[in-house]
Parts: C-alpha cells; sequence; structure tokens
C-alpha cells in the first residue's frame, strides 16, 4: 500500500519568514495530494490539493509543488503569521483510499 | 448546511462496554470514510465506505465494525472497548468513489477508556 513520509515533525518560524514542509510518497499511481491544516482541538481542514497533472499551484500565500519522478511534494507557506500555527498534514492518494502523512506542528513565533 | 456531524463529541466507557458512534453528512457525498487520530501517529483509516451498501477495511480495522446505513449516515462501532481504543475519532465524507477528491471532516469524536 501507500506510504507517505513527512518531515520535519516540527517546525518553528519567526513572524514573516518562509515556511517549508516536505512529504514523499511510494505509489507512482497516486494521483491527488491535499494538504490539511488543523488547529488545536478542531479538525482537519483542506488548505490546498495538487493533482499529477500540474507542478505547482498557489493561493495567496500558500503553494504547493509536486515532483512526480522524484516522488516528493512540498507545502511553501511565504510570509508566516501567527494565526498560521497548527499541525499540517499531507495525504497521497492511495488504492481507493487517501494515506495521511504523520504530520508537522508549525510554530509562527511573533 | 451542517457538512460532517459527529455524536457523540466527547465519551468516557469502562474496558469491555460497547459503543456505537455516529456519523452523518448533508453534502450528497458518495464516500464516507472513520479515522483515528493519535499523537504523532497522524490520521489512521479504520473503515471506509466507497459508497451506499459497500463498506472496506482500512489500515486498523481490529476491534472495530461499521455500518453505512443510507446514504448520509455510516455508524463506528467498538463491541468490547479496550484502553487501546483510547483516541479522537474522525468521520470524513468526500464526493467521489476514488480517493482523489477533497475530504471533508466532521468535528470529531474523543474518547477514553478506562
Amino acid at each position: 500500500g501507500e506510504n507517505v513520509e513527512q518531515h520535519p515533525s516540527t517546525l518553528s518560524v519567526q513572524e514573516g519568514d518562509s515556511a517549508v514542509i516536505k512529504c514523499t510518497y511510494s505509489d507512482s499511481a497516486s494521483n491527488y495530494f491535499p494538504w490539511y491544516k488543523q488547529e488545536l482541538g478542531k479538525r482537519p481542514q483542506l488548505i490546498i490539493d495538487i493533482r499529477s497533472n500540474v507542478g505547482e499551484k498557489k493561493d495567496q500565500r500558500i503553494a504547493v509543488t509536486l515532483n512526480k519522478t522524484a516522488k516528493h511534494f512540498s507545502l511553501h507557506i511565504t510570509e508566516t503569521q501567527p494565526e498560521d500555527s497548527a499541525v499540517y498534514f499531507c495525504a497521497a492518494t492511495g488504492y481507493s483510499t487517501l494515506t495521511f502523512g504523520k504530520g508537522t506542528m508549525l510554530l509562527v513565533s511573533p | 448546511n451542517a457538512g460532517v456531524t459527529q455524536t457523540p463529541k466527547f465519551q468516557v466507557l469502562k474496558t469491555g462496554q460497547s459503543m456505537t458512534l455516529q456519523c452523518a453528512q448533508d453534502m450528497n457525498h458518495n464516500s464516507m470514510y472513520w479515522y483515528r487520530q493519535d499523537p504523532g501517529m497522524g490520521l489512521r483509516l479504520i473503515y471506509y465506505s466507497a459508497s451506499e451498501g459497500t463498506t472496506d477495511k482500512g489500515e486498523v480495522p481490529n476491534g472495530y465494525n461499521v455500518s453505512r446505513l443510507n446514504k448520509r449516515e455510516f455508524s463506528l462501532r467498538l463491541e468490547s472497548a479496550a484502553p487501546s481504543q483510547t483516541s479522537v475519532y474522525f468521520c470524513a465524507s468526500s464526493q467521489g468513489t476514488g480517493g482523489n477528491q477533497p475530504q471533508h471532516f466532521g468535528d470529531g469524536t474523543r474518547l477514553s477508556i478506562l
């Protein structure tokens, strides 16, 4: 089955800095890669996703890149703000379900 | 439009007790999922239902059963609760029957088993 590795497990940045979270996947047939943000005590919420026919996608301060050859994808957050502090999960399509990474706790200090 | 609704929000059980977690979605989605979330482990799939009338095992199905009651509702049952099942349980739904559609999550059920 699909295996998704996510790094780093924790990431601390200063407000205004950029943050990058990286994920690798094992199944070359995977074609959908969402990112979820989970604030403390809340539900995971989709923030951006990318499909395998696209190399990069942006939404304001958030961007995701995909390298199918290397089987890795990354989340980029620019101009970080304290409200970006949360746990971020990457995921990749398995046989018929999503497989999630173990999460990255992002802490943005004012 | 409530999205995905889970009940209850919190529950404490004793070892050996049984319980059913309820989930309903009002988005006319085909697929529904049950996950458990433990510290440092991410979201692990317990069971899923790709369409009404079908259910399949996920990564960690042991100790659980599910029922897709109709298109809206998907329940998770613990027949004989064990302390290892202490976790936060999330239900999710998606439009498609494969894994390549966004999943929408409920608020979760925080379950403690003593």
